[in-house]
């Protein structure tokens, strides 16, 4: 189904592991987005990319790199996982003919123990 | 971008007009309104969004005050699966295209 994916759902990990969450659409959207959502903070940006191969960081980016070498792909990787990146994270995407809508995916909930 | 101001949280009963206010004093001339919510544990899902018009869709209205300032989303028959947390944005539709969410209003729609 068209749509924008992200895998895995669920993720437990230990601190310093490194860990990739994936986010896939299918709608060849130029721009894709990565948010994660704790509670008491609502969502906030960590990296976006307007293209493939070009990528900016948010408003939290410190601990995650992304890559985007492909238009439907937006990895997010954490090096070194930290108690404190413990969170959903949501993958987006959008293009000027949505409107700039954004259209979220599902989340991944990530646990760092 | 311009902040936006939400109250916390809001009840509406079923079948009823939920009317949901922001205000963004400093909005800019060339920003838009966007809507957004979230129901429990999904992702964010676009609702409407407008610059300075009257807005209507299948979902919602958006109502913008002449100076922009402020703006209301209303949910014209209020349901059970209404109940979300709905985020007012204010943005310049452009490149960068970043959406920055606030804490946004809780909706409890009751029965």
């Amino acid at each position: 189904d068209a749509g924008i994916t992200q895998s895995p759902r669920y993720k437990i990990t230990e601190t310093g592991r490194q860990v990739t969450l994936m986010c896939h659409q299918t709608w060849s959207h130029s721009y894709m987005f990565w948010y994660r959502q704790d509670l008491g903070h609502g969502l906030r940006l960590i990296y976006y990319s307007a293209a493939a191969d070009i990528t900016d960081k948010g408003e939290v980016p410190d601990g995650y790199v992304v890559s985007r070498s492909k238009t439907e792909n937006f990895p997010l990787t954490l090096e070194s996982a930290t108690r404190s990146q413990t969170s959903v994270y949501f993958c987006a995407s959008s293009d000027r003919d949505s409107s700039y809508e954004q259209y979220f995916g599902p989340g991944t909930r990530l646990t760092v123990t | 971008d311009a902040k936006t101001t939400q109250p916390p949280s809001m009840d509406c009963a079923e079948g009823r007009a939920a009317n949901l206010p922001c205000n963004h004093s400093t909005i800019s001339g060339n920003e838009y309104v966007y809507w957004y919510r979230q129901i429990h544990s999904q992702g964010p899902q676009y609702i409407i969004h407008g610059l300075k018009n009257n807005e209507t869709n299948e979902m919602a209205s958006l109502i913008i005050t002449e100076d922009r300032k402020s703006s209301t989303l209303i949910l014209p028959h209020a349901t059970l699966r209404d109940t979300a947390v709905y985020y007012c944005i204010v943005r310049v539709a452009r490149n960068t295209d970043k959406l920055i969410f606030g804490t946004g209003t809780r909706l409890q729609v009751f029965p």
